[in-house]
């Protein structure tokens, strides 16, 4: 099983709304990684958590709070987000193990939000 | 100077052609080489997978990495218009939990 799985597909939301965005995988991999891609761009690093622990912040707006509960799962907390935070919000993850931490990432479908 | 160049596109080729899309990168540390179908709003999917230098082949994608030329190419086959995609190039050195993805080339395959 190599699924990455992300909710909600889709989201809609205020600019004075809370919301979270899941994930979750089965794959027994030890990094996890929050992206964010704009249309005809390239993924762009937000979050990674190394066993349980954030490792890189990528200068992301507080309005982001990732999360990460406990080895299968990853939140990414949103809060008085802006329009120009509308994009497709990508969850993946990768071994992260000392042997061949970096070999493959696997993406999930991802989320679409909207920001009005 | 990017740490990983894709030539953008877009490509349009006829169904059942041969298509080659390829990346060149700067760092020599990178082992691990990745390439990806991104359907649009979709998460992108892993379709080939290489480590170190070498050729795979897997149905009718071929991937080829020559790290003497840091240059990375995918080659598919009898290509079909569910082929029609953005594919990206990634790649990762063995430490340091980071992924370098390039731009992606958006390929339309016409019936």
């Amino acid at each position: 099983d190599t699924e990455v799985t992300q909710t909600p597909k889709h989201l809609v939301m205020g600019m004075t709304n809370k919301k979270s965005l899941k994930c979750e995988q089965h794959m027994g991999h030890r990094a996890m990684y929050w992206y964010k891609q704009k249309a005809k761009k390239p993924p762009e690093l937000m979050f990674v958590y190394s066993y349980e622990k954030l490792s890189i912040n990528e200068s992301v707006p507080s309005r982001f709070s990732p999360e990460c509960p406990n080895s299968s799962l990853l939140n990414l907390h949103l809060h008085a987000l802006q329009p120009e935070d509308s994009a497709l919000y990508l969850c993946a993850s990768s071994s992260g193990r000392s042997a061949n931490p970096n070999e493959k990432l696997f993406f999930g479908s991802g989320t679409q939000l909207s920001v009005l | 100077q990017k740490e990983v160049e894709q030539d953008p596109g877009p490509l349009s080729v006829p169904e059942g052609a041969i298509v080659s899309l390829n990346c060149t990168y700067s760092n020599s540390a990178f082992q691990y080489f990745m390439w990806y179908r991104q359907y649009s709003r979709k998460g992108p999917e892993l379709l080939m997978y290489t480590y170190s230098s070498g050729n795979k082949e897997d149905g009718r994608f071929t991937a080829q990495v020559d790290k003497s030329s840091k240059y990375i190419s995918l080659f598919i086959r009898d290509s079909q218009p569910s082929d029609s995609a953005t594919y990206l190039c990634a790649m990762s050195a063995v430490t340091g939990n980071q992924f370098y993805f390039g731009t992606g080339t958006s390929l339309t395959v016409i019936p």
